[in-house]
């Protein structure tokens, strides 16, 4: 079965100060990883997908399948960070989505 | 600029209505998603369509049908609204597969 799993419910840090959202993943496969954000009244967009390799607004995750974790990573937050972040996986060949239950972010000033 | 629009922000219904909840693509995607999304519990798919008129059901399609007759627009339909029913609904849109799924503004549901 394909599960994904974000372990923190709620997290808060101070700007400037690193942050990392955790994933990790259940899937048999190679699977095709992202995360979506949300912002306050916004709809909900594609951050960055493992497969892209990119950093996206100073954000960057990397695909451990030794850990099965997709962890998403950023050095130093800001404000303007602060959002819904979900992880959601892809199996091989599938169009469809599984997503985690998601971390609300809070960047504090 | 792929846009996906849902035909309501806000929409209030009573228990035992037929609600319809409409959703438009204008990127010619062949998929198209059905989304719950409730605090704690994430976004949970309630049926997906791969082409015009076929449909899979999700996790969670008790209570839910849909119906899609042209490509671009994909319906939602509660057939006998129920409380537990009261929810954020995302509809979604994309394009072969493990790609990137664009998403609507939402449709909040309350059922009184």
């Amino acid at each position: 079965a394909q599960r994904v799993t974000q372990p923190e419910k709620l997290l808060s840090v101070f700007k400037g100060a690193p942050v990392e959202l955790k994933c990790n993943y259940s899937y048999s496969g190679s699977p095709e990883l992202f995360w979506y954000v949300q912002y306050s009244r916004q709809r909900l967009q594609l951050l960055l997908r493992h497969i892209s390799r990119e950093s996206i607004k100073g954000f960057t995750a990397d695909l451990n399948k030794g850990e099965t974790s997709f962890h998403l990573k950023k050095p130093f937050a800001q404000e303007e960070d602060s959002a819904m972040y979900y992880c959601a996986l892809s199996g091989h060949g599938s169009e469809k989505l599984v997503f985690g239950k998601g971390t609300k972010l809070t960047v504090n000033p | 600029d792929v846009k996906v629009t849902q035909s309501s922000r806000y929409l209030v219904k009573r228990t035992g209505e037929k609600v319809f909840l409409e959703c438009v693509q204008d990127m010619d995607h062949e998929n198209m998603f059905w989304y719950r999304q409730d605090p704690g519990l994430g976004l949970r798919l309630i049926y997906f369509s791969y082409d015009v008129k076929m449909k899979e059901k999700g996790d969670i399609p008790e209570g839910y049908s849909v119906s899609r007759e042209k490509k671009e627009r994909f319906s939602l339909i509660l057939e006998s609204a129920s409380t537990n029913q009261t929810s954020m609904y995302l509809c979604a849109s994309s394009v072969g597969s493990a790609n990137e799924q664009f998403f609507g503004p939402g449709t909040r549901l309350t059922v009184l």
